[in-house]
């Protein structure tokens, strides 16, 4: 049984990094048939998908347009986990973040964190 | 980017209510769309992908259908733990893009 378990701060001051972690058990972060995303939710934003990691004999990233200058998404092997950093933070990135698999079904998500709310305020 | 319009917003229906839910993709998506359930507080919840799969243990009320740009969610007989909202999610093409949910009230 696949599960995630999120952690990361609560709160981010405007202008500077958000970082959330996702550690994964009951499978790889380097498995090469599952793919691993940042999801976001807010009151405005609805659900959105802001990227992915996968490794396919090498990493590949995929970013959503909203973000693409402003996000990486990095894995650690050792602790079979991966990480979102979030730059230049304002307000309105203010939301609940959950990382989710893609791992059956296509691209689709099957599993989920329990969610992580950051607040970007001063 | 794709966008996925989902309606109606919101619905209220009664117990054991047949009820549709639509999403409309910008461009073809052939069958890469999946189907999530949402509670207060909690993660969404998968229940159909590839358009018309039910994820596994999901109750067979629930069902979906479509191809290219239109698809539906039906929930056969509307139950009291069905209150929740409903998201499409379109996975043909990065950026992934999910529709504006549909809350149901019972």
């Amino acid at each position: 049984q696949v599960q995630l378990r999120q952690s990361g701060p609560g709160l981010v001051k405007p202008s500077q990094t958000l970082s959330v972690t996702c550690e994964i058990s009951g499978d790889s972060v380097s498995s090469d048939t599952a793919g691993w995303n940042w999801i976001r939710q807010s009151p405005s934003r609805g659900l959105e998908w802001l990227g992915r990691t996968s490794y396919r004999s090498e990493w590949y990233n995929e970013y959503a347009t909203s973000v693409k200058s402003r996000i990486d998404i990095n894995t650690d092997t050792s602790h079979n986990q991966f990480s979102l950093q979030l730059y230049s933070v304002s307000p309105e990135d203010t939301a609940v973040y959950y990382c989710a698999r893609d791992g059956s079904g296509g691209l689709s998500f099957d599993y989920w964190g329990q969610g992580i709310l950051v607040a970007v305020s001063s | 980017d794709i966008q996925m319009t989902q309606s109606p917003s919101s619905l209220s229906a009664s117990e054991g209510d047949r009820v549709t839910i639509t999403c409309r993709a910008s461009q073809d998506i052939r069958n890469d769309l999946g189907w999530y359930q949402q509670t207060p507080g909690k993660a969404p919840k998968r229940l159909i992908f590839a358009a018309y799969i039910l994820q596994s243990g999901v109750p067979s009320r629930f069902s979906g259908s479509g191809f290219g740009t239109e698809f539906t969610l039906t929930i056969s007989s509307l139950q009291p733990e069905d209150l929740a909202t409903y998201y499409c999610l379109q996975y043909n093409t990065f950026p992934l893009t999910f529709g504006g949910g549909t809350k149901v009230e019972i």
